[in-house]
């Protein structure tokens, strides 16, 4: 069974759209994580959600609103999508916020822009 | 504020080589962690290992094995006889325990990419 699962895997769609990717874990985790990794691979935290509450929003442009109706799942909307979102966009979970405790992520959305 | 450098963009070495793939990090907390992760060209991101700032103790797992040295802020990883499948990108990441309520995420060197040749 997969532990952290993203859907799509792949998202091809023209500039100006709506979009959304959904995340699921089955670990049983109280805390997930959305990250971007850009084309040069440098990976940045999004948001981090703990038992459905947000904790974390590292100054992402209101066009992305993480949505998660239950602890298991955090899901990530964008609207009118620019050519800068295209990226590699990984949800991550953890047992709790605490920093010790390594994240699982997701095997990762690639999202690009036409 | 909070950084990790990994110098190191990539690396080439031949199958059987050692490799030492540098990562330095800056924080003011007392308490963090550091960790590696290995990206492979599938794209997942991997866990590899976890430390604390209070364990300074090395540490070995197989081939891989970490140096960690809080004097030089440097979390350091070794592959032994390197193979073709350890061929990835790998990060360093640190978490800190009080950060304006930012604990738990990872902040993320820009990773090496390691390339293992046959």
């Amino acid at each position: 069974d997969t532990a952290v699962s993203q859907t799509p895997k792949y998202l091809v769609t023209q500039m100006g759209n709506d979009k959304s990717i959904k995340c699921e874990q089955n670990l049983g985790h109280d805390t997930m994580y959305w990250y971007k990794q850009d084309s040069k691979k440098f990976l940045k935290i999004m948001f981090s959600y703990n038992n459905k509450e947000l904790i974390i929003n590292e100054t992402v442009p209101n066009r992305f609103s993480p949505k998660s109706p239950d602890k298991a799942h955090l899901n990530l909307h964008i609207n009118s999508l620019e050519l800068g979102d295209s990226a590699v966009y990984f949800c991550a979970s953890s047992p709790t916020q605490n920093s010790n405790q390594p994240q699982h992520f997701g095997d990762g959305t690639r999202l690009s822009i036409l | 504020a909070q950084k990790v450098t990994q110098a190191q963009t990539e690396i080439s070495v031949v199958e059987k080589e050692d490799v030492t793939l540098d990562c330095v990090y800056e924080t003011r907390d007392t308490t963090y962690y550091l960790f590696w992760y290995k990206q492979p060209p599938s794209g997942e991101l991997v866990f590899l290992i976890r430390r604390n700032s209070f364990d300074e103790q090395n540490e070995i797992s197989g081939r891989y094995s970490w140096n960690f040295q809080k004097s030089t802020s440097s979390f350091n990883f070794t592959i032994t006889a390197s193979q073709v499948v350890d061929s990835a990108v790998y990060f360093c990441a640190l978490s800190v325990s009080n950060y304006g309520g930012s604990q738990g995420n990872l902040i993320f060197g820009k990773g090496t990419k390691l390339s293992v040749k046959p």
